[in-house]
């Protein structure tokens, strides 16, 4: 299976902790993304890399959150200090780098966070 | 507010019958992209459009982009059983290739 991949696919956490997912995107594919989804609604946007560097992030990603891409390959995000309000399925999508053309999403099957 | 309007919000059709889901948005879309969700999991890539008054299909699913690029319909001919799940729409609006913001969804219930 060559599809993004992600890591753990479920998780419990107590309030306070740290938790920290994995993504590996489709090989080829330089671009790689994150999104947050709550029930009833779209996914939200949240950082996205071109290899290694991250080149935006959204207001939505608080100090509390943190994604690295180290080697332009798999990507972690990593949230402290969890809250309730972090609940949520967390997404990863890969794409090719060029334009709209390209910049079909590729996602993952996402991790499903729930915090007590 | 969503910068993208999804309608309907939720949709129960017969097996057999046709559907409409349209996605609106006030600002002009670079890149349109349907994308279908089962429930828990991660969205599958259905179509992209970018040109206006562009069309594209795939089996009994037809997408369309008005000539303004700023409404897309997905159009389903025949529904089976197979095509329920929440319908997505997404865009890229930056032009730059990059993020996509997403309507909230049209969940498709289809009757046998």
């Amino acid at each position: 299976d060559t599809g993004v991949s992600q890591d753990p696919r479920h998780k419990i956490t107590k309030r306070g902790q740290n938790v920290t997912f994995r993504c590996d995107p489709i090989s080829e594919h330089n671009r790689l993304y994150w999104y947050r989804q709550t029930l009833g609604q779209g996914p939200e946007f949240l950082t996205y890399f071109q290899n290694e560097a991250q080149l935006e992030k959204s207001r939505l990603l608080s100090d509390r959150f943190s994604a690295e891409r180290p080697k332009g390959s798999f990507s972690t995000l990593e949230i402290q200090r969890t809250e309730q309000g972090d609940s949520a399925m967390y997404l990863c999508a890969s794409s090719l780098d060029g334009g709209i053309a390209k910049n079909i999403q590729y996602f993952g099957a996402g991790t499903r966070l729930s915090v007590l | 507010s969503q910068e993208l309007e999804q309608s309907p919000q939720s949709l129960i059709v017969q097996e057999g019958k046709n559907l409409t889901i349209n996605c609106t948005s006030s600002k002009t879309l670079y890149g349109l992209y349907w994308y279908k969700q089962k429930y828990g999991e991660g969205l599958i890539f259905l179509m992209m459009l970018q040109k206006g008054g562009e069309e594209k299909s795939h089996e009994k699913i037809t997408a369309k982009l008005d000539e303004k690029k700023q409404q897309s319909s997905l159009h389903i001919t025949a529904s089976q059983p197979s095509h329920a799940g929440i319908y997505l729409c997404g865009a890229d609006r930056d032009n730059q290739g990059g993020k996509l913001i997403f309507g909230q969804g049209t969940e498709l219930s289809v009757k046998p």
